[in-house]
């Protein structure tokens, strides 16, 4: 699985967008890219999920350069209730009959008013 | 609402008692999973159950064990716990036929203390 790589801490004001990057540089051909969201003393929660280009849904937006060797989460209009760790991953791609997924150090993101 | 039940949510132990923890779903997934985090770590995966198949990460103490008696049941068995088994343990599932293994859901996780 390959290894991913994101900023440790991240501050940011409510009403801005957060761009959050994280490095995969050794990601395979078929594996896909996937986001959580996790707050204190909760389970992780799925955000998003791509391949290649980008990817929107209510949440956040996904944007994945044609390399493939790193993604950037964006949440916009951040408010203090999107304070959390962000975590980046690696997994197989949809359909496939065997995975897991590996979190990586994460990245704590603090909003302030 | 379709879930991930984890009970307790907060278990205290003492050491070396055995503890089990309790993981249930109604979403019907195939794939179950037993996660350990620790303060200010990211969740390190256990094991999982993909139906009835077991697969145990190669890292993962003997200490723990884990039982899945039907589709909706998993359970975490810790035998012998000590001090450096308090953690959050987080059981997840998902659904590799419909969205795949990368979208996992999870329960609210029980937090474990060894005294």
């Amino acid at each position: 699985l390959a290894k991913t790589t994101q900023p440790i801490s991240m501050d940011s004001y409510e009403g801005q967008e957060v761009n959050i990057t994280c490095s995969h540089n050794n990601i395979a051909t078929n594996d896909y890219i996937t986001w959580y969201q996790q707050f204190p003393s909760q389970g992780p929660r799925f955000i998003i999920q791509g391949y290649k280009t980008k990817v929107t849904n209510e949440v956040a937006s996904l944007f994945i350069p044609a390399d493939r060797k790193s993604s950037t989460l964006s949440l916009p209009r951040v408010s203090l209730s999107d304070t959390a760790v962000y975590y980046c991953l690696v997994g197989p791609p949809p359909g496939s009959n065997t995975g897991k997924l590996i979190f990586g150090q994460g990245t704590t993101l603090q909003v302030k008013p | 609402d379709a879930m991930v039940i984890q009970n307790p949510r907060y278990q205290v132990t003492q050491f070396g008692k055995p503890v089990t923890l309790s993981c249930s779903q109604t979403l019907n997934h195939n794939v179950m999973y037993w996660y350990q985090q620790k303060s200010s770590q990211a969740p390190k995966l256990l094991f999982h159950y993909y139906d009835k198949d077991f697969n145990n990460e190669a890292d993962t103490p003997d200490n723990f064990q884990s039982r899945r008696p039907n589709t909706s049941f998993c359970f975490l068995d810790i035998r012998s716990p000590g001090l450096g088994d308090a953690a959050m343990y987080l059981c997840a599932t998902s659904n590799p036929g419909q969205t795949g293994f990368n979208e996992q859901f999870f329960g609210p996780g029980t937090r474990l203390t060894v005294l």
